[in-house]
């Protein structure tokens, strides 16, 4: 079957950089997605990686490595407005979207 | 923001009542989806479409139909609902798939059988 895995909470201090994993076992691979979904919210794009290594996008990066199966989204200079839920989401060979179950962001002061 | 609303934003129902949830879009993109959302599980896709008329099964399709018959309005049907159907349940739209495949949400549909 196919699976992403993510943590199901992170905490950090705002200020701080924080990494949320994601690792994936899907049926081929043609990209994957970051989204974020704050409480009560409808979840908004990040990030889409399809080549391996690093993009930056201002405080928030994301890393791709299709040989691990797995990515991060990195946020660096936490503040609380970034408290949320993180989801990764992946595009099977079929251009299928699989989805991770979340991982809920919590900053503290 | 792309143009994608929902109605009715929330509703609560009895079990065995029909439900019908409305997603309409101004973006006139060509893929339209409904999701559902539960606590410990990621987002799952109920039904998609890739145009008028064509319509597709996502993973949880059971008790569940869709229509749509414009570009812009994508319809979600539950025919008699159940307490397990009980769910936030959002809409999107993309342009495409793959790197195009970028999804837009709408605001969710909160919905509640008793």
């Amino acid at each position: 079957g196919q699976s992403l895995e993510q943590p199901s909470e992170v905490t950090a201090v705002e200020g701080a950089i924080v990494q949320i994993n994601c690792t994936y076992q899907t049926s081929g691979f043609n990209g994957l997605f970051w989204y974020q979904q704050h409480a009560g919210e409808a979840p908004t794009f990040l990030s889409y990686n399809v080549l391996d290594g690093l993009e930056e996008k201002g405080r928030f990066s994301s890393f791709l490595s299709r040989s691990k199966g797995y990515s991060y989204l990195l946020l660096k200079e936490l503040q609380m407005k970034d408290s949320a839920s993180y989801l990764c989401a992946v595009i099977d060979s079929n251009y299928q979207l699989i989805w991770g179950a979340g991982t809920k962001l919590i900053i503290k002061p | 923001d792309a143009g994608i609303t929902q109605s009715p934003r929330h509703k609560v129902t009895e079990t065995g009542t029909p439900v019908t949830l409305r997603c309409h879009q101004t973006e006139n993109h060509r893929y339209m989806y409904w999701y559902r959302q539960d606590p410990g599980h990621g987002l799952r896709l109920i039904h998609y479409s890739y145009g008028v008329k064509d319509t597709d099964k996502g993973e949880v399709s059971d008790g569940y139909s869709v229509s749509r018959s414009k570009t812009e309005d994508f319809l979600l049907t539950l025919e008699s609902a159940t307490s397990s159907q009980t769910s936030v349940y959002f809409c999107a739209i993309s342009e495409g798939t793959g790197d195009t495949g970028e999804l837009f949400f709408g605001e969710g549909s909160r919905l509640t059988v008793l």
